[in-house]
């Protein structure tokens, strides 16, 4: 199995704040990694797919790069509609999620 | 409008069976997989397997093998999950999604809240 591990665990931001969350594959995955971004008590949303192809509607301060065995998901100006747990989802073999960040407030 | 709409909370007892239901709409419902998520209370997503409508093929994940029947009726668009005997440890919140052709989930259901408790 393919094992997914994000960093961090948590990350404290403030409004505005630039922020980045990594999320690395037990071995080479192409570009076939996913972010997923779920609020408290909602279901999980798409934001990109592909490693870096935003979702449609998903707005540009979101972006994600990456390939291989890691990858980065950006927030370029951290909003207060932003403060939710992501998760990165490989689909190279079989689907597997990685624990999750959850980005709270500082 | 796209969506996945999903059968209401349960409350059950250890030993009882259940079946919850994934109802697509919006789209061909027989030509995209769906998987079923697991959520456990304040931890993160488990895919327990996937199943293809159009002629029910089912990959379950090895960590849930055995554990739930994955099944669905295309004639009426709709996944299920079920457990023959459920335990405590099933507590949880169980999402069905849809997968895109390349292996993405692009589209979820609400979610379906399933508790366990003598």
């Amino acid at each position: 199995d393919i094992q997914m591990t994000q960093s961090p665990y948590t990350l404290s931001a403030s409004v505005g704040d630039r922020v980045t969350i990594t999320c690395r594959a037990s071995q080479s995955i192409s570009r076939w990694l996913a972010w997923h971004q779920q609020k408290p008590g909602k279901a999980p949303k798409l934001l990109i797919y592909d490693a870096s192809t935003l979702k449609s509607g998903v707005p540009s301060r979101f972006s994600g790069s990456g390939s291989g065995t890691e990858f980065t998901l950006t927030i370029s100006s951290l909003q207060p509609d932003d403060f939710a747990t992501y998760y990165c989802q490989q689909y190279y073999s079989y689907w597997t999620f990685g624990q999750g960040t959850k980005v709270e407030i500082k | 409008e796209l969506q996945l709409e999903q059968s209401g909370a349960e409350v059950k007892k250890p030993g009882d069976s259940l079946k919850i239901s994934c109802k697509g709409s919006g789209y061909s419902f027989s030509s995209y997989w769906i998987g079923w998520v697991r959520q456990m209370p304040g931890k993160g997503l488990e895919l327990l397997g996937i199943i293809f409508p159009a002629d029910s093929d089912t990959r379950s994940s090895p960590s849930f093998q055995g554990q739930v029947t994955i099944s669905a009726d295309k004639s009426i668009s709709t996944a299920y999950l079920q457990w023959s005997s459920l335990k405590a440890s099933d507590t949880g919140m169980y999402y069905c999604a849809r997968q895109d052709g390349a292996g993405y989930f692009d589209l979820w259901g609400q979610g379906t809240l399933v508790t366990v408790s003598s």
